[in-house]
């Protein structure tokens, strides 16, 4: 069974460019989750989707959006990108209470 | 206030010693308690989890971890550990409407010859 596939691997930006990440679930998984990992700040809960729908989000300024489609991937937006938002994003599926990551998206922003 | 506590942040152990990392955790409800394995640069490997039932849970390579309510502790040990299970651990607690993981800080594991 193949898992959580995340891409691009590396995502280079400049300060003020805009981000897309894109996250593929476990096959069945209706829910998808994305966190951030940012150096000093730990794992932080960003957006939760399930069903197409915006379940809960983090505490992140709106610049970060992002949206699930009918096959259940997902898209992570950032917007108007600062030097902090460089992180490892890490995507997550879920069937019910246990969430299977995917190998992350690196982005550097410069 | 939900939390994760990993009071160790790096430790380092000989190969085939014994293993336990410590996680205490803060949740007004009954918590969905969990340990992740990160490789440097990659995703979170599940280790095992706790949801109810027995408080001795078995996960994969190996490892295991006790649910203790009294304590708010939920640790993770290993009997005999092997080089390739250097590497950051975490625990998180989840659960509860917003179904969102927190997490804690981690614990860096390096593992001696």
């Amino acid at each position: 069974e193949a898992g959580v596939t995340q891409s691009p691997t590396h995502l280079i930006k400049t300060r003020g460019q805009q981000a897309t990440l894109r996250c593929s679930p476990i096959s069945g998984h209706t829910s998808v989750y994305w966190y951030q990992q940012a150096l000093g700040l730990g794992l932080q809960f960003l957006l939760w989707y399930d069903e197409g729908e915006e379940r809960n989000r983090g505490n992140f300024p709106p610049r970060f959006s992002g949206r699930q489609f009918p096959n259940y991937s997902s898209e992570l937006n950032v917007n108007a990108l600062e030097l902090e938002d460089s992180a490892l994003y890490l995507c997550a599926s879920s069937p019910s209470n246990t969430q299977y990551f995917g190998p992350g998206t690196r982005l550097t922003v410069l | 206030a939900q939390s994760v506590t990993q009071p160790d942040i790096h430790i380092t152990v000989s190969e085939g010693a014994s293993l336990e990392l410590r996680c205490n955790y803060s949740y007004g409800a009954t918590p969905y308690l969990f340990w992740y394995v990160q490789s440097p640069g990659q995703g979170l490997q599940l280790l095992l989890k706790y949801f109810s039932g027995d408080t001795l849970v078995q996960g994969i390579k190996g490892f295991e971890a006790e649910f203790k309510r009294s304590q708010s502790s939920f640790n993770l040990r290993k009997p005999s550990v092997h080089w390739s299970d250097a590497a950051e651990y975490f625990c998180a607690v989840g659960g509860g409407a917003t179904n969102k993981l927190i997490f804690g800080t981690g614990t860096l594991l390096a593992v001696q010859p």
